[in-house]
């Protein structure tokens, strides 16, 4: 079973809906990093939480992690065409910031 | 910012030939390198960690003498797929970590390799 899952694995929504991903691993973390990937490209850095609690916005894209740090969820208001595309958690499980572990991934289209 | 450069972008060889990816970090010295997999529609998979100077540490089930990690400068690691097969096609991306910075805020990507194995 995969350590780290997103949900959902897909999303088609309508220009100017909000929407949530949500990232959920089966043990506490130490850091948890949101990316966001267009298709055959690399990653984009987003936004990186580290406290139990904390919430961290950019422009339209807010990321929280939850008390427990075993949960995340990244929110896009009013959705752009230009948010389209993969968005990738990253767990940082070591503590040494050395390496991390990916999500599933989340595949987000924004229609017109 | 911290740019990150991957060559070739795509590359197609024929079976059982060998093909050598470069990382350059372009504007910044990265002591850790890290190389990752990802297959269509998956998530990305930590394949080694390259550290300059030393030999790369991989991760348990990949094969190092198949995909051969070699960081010899602050700027620069390449991954060589020996003996490449139609299952060693996938795309291949790699990040470098900024010298001197302990946390993966500063862990930048590069844009991808896509090998095809024919």
């Amino acid at each position: 079973s995969q350590e780290l899952e997103q949900s959902p694995q897909s999303l088609i929504v309508q220009e100017g809906k909000n929407l949530t991903i949500n990232c959920t691993s089966s043990k506490t973390l130490y850091g948890l990093y949101w990316y966001k990937q267009k298709y055959g490209e690399g990653l984009i850095f987003l936004m990186m939480l580290q406290k139990g609690g904390e919430e961290k916005s950019h422009e339209k894209i807010t990321a929280k992690l939850d008390e427990k740090k075993q949960q995340s969820s990244l929110h896009i208001t009013a959705s752009q065409p230009s948010h389209a595309g993969i968005y990738l958690c990253g767990a940082d499980r070591t503590g040494t910031a050395s390496k991390l572990t990916f999500g599933t991934g989340t595949r987000l289209q924004v229609t017109l | 910012g911290a740019v990150v450069s991957q060559h070739p972008s795509r590359v197609i060889c024929k079976s059982g030939t060998s093909v050598k990816i470069e990382c350059r970090s372009l504007d910044f010295q990265a002591t850790t390198m890290f190389w990752y997999r990802q297959f269509p529609k998956q998530s990305l998979m930590l394949m080694a960690t390259s550290n300059e100077g030393s030999k790369a540490t991989y991760e348990q089930g990949v094969e190092k003498d198949k995909f051969l990690i070699n960081h010899a400068s602050l700027t620069l690691s390449t991954l060589t797929v020996t003996s490449a097969h139609p299952e060693d096609s996938s795309f291949y991306i790699c990040s470098a970590r900024r010298f001197g910075r302990e946390t993966p805020y500063e862990q930048y990507f590069g844009p991808g390799t896509r090998l095809t194995v024919t």
